[in-house]
């Protein structure tokens, strides 16, 4: 098993829903990245999350960080076809600063 | 603008043939990072680098060699003992191991 579980692995939802992926570890996240990705392409920057008890936003797109620094949840409100893609939590899993472990990464669809 | 750039896009390689893969970034960062994505599997660590003439062996490194000659460069060669490299690669840096990772378009291998 991943030491970051992603779920659900993927995901269709009508425009215009909300929706909301998770990323939970069995270790405390030192610093807990979410990144995008388009089919085929690079990781776009999301947002980042340290502090237990976190909640950063940017558009229509919140993410959070639970008070016991396990699990971290993205929420999308009202879903537009250009949210589609992959989304993959990373985060660090030591607090010596060790590479960021990544998740299996969510598949999302939008249906128009 | 600044960035990090990988090619070739496409790479197509015949069994026991090495290839190598170029990174290479403008953004000053010291620390550069080579990951290998399968589907539903996340990004797994390669080969990570914190400064110039040093790298550190990731996850899954065999069948994989790196050098770091400059900071802007970091190449990444998939030698013919890389018994499945058929995978999607994607280079990254930061400016250091704790902050957020930026990402290359990616590279795809597919061995014929």
């Amino acid at each position: 098993s991943q030491e970051l579980e992603q779920s659900p692995q993927s995901l269709i939802v009508q425009e215009g829903k909300n929706l909301t992926i998770n990323c939970t570890s069995s270790k405390t996240l030192y610093g807990l990245y979410w990144y995008k990705q388009k089919y085929g392409e690079g990781l776009i920057f999301l947002m980042m999350l340290q502090k237990g008890g976190e909640e950063k936003s940017h558009e229509k797109i919140t993410a959070k960080l639970d008070e016991k620094k396990q699990q971290s949840s993205l929420h999308i409100t009202a879903s537009q076809p250009s949210h589609a893609g992959i989304y993959l939590c990373g985060a660090g899993l030591n607090n010596a600063g060790n590479m960021l472990t990544f998740g299996g990464g969510t598949r999302l669809m939008v249906k128009p | 603008d600044g960035g990090i750039t990988q090619s070739p896009k496409y790479l197509f390689r015949k069994e026991g043939q090495n290839v190598t893969l170029s990174c290479e970034q403008n953004l000053n960062h010291d620390a550069m990072y080579w990951y290998r994505q399968d589907p539903g599997q996340g990004l797994r660590l390669i080969y990570y680098s914190q400064i110039v003439n040093d790298f550190q062996k990731g996850d899954i490194a065999e069948g994989y060699s790196v050098s770091r000659e400059k900071k802007e460069s970091f190449p990444l060669t998939v030698t013919s003992a890389q018994k499945n490299p058929t995978a999607f690669y994607l280079c990254a840096s930061s400016t250091n191991r704790y902050n957020e990772q930026f990402f290359g378009p990616g590279t795809r291998l597919t061995v014929l």
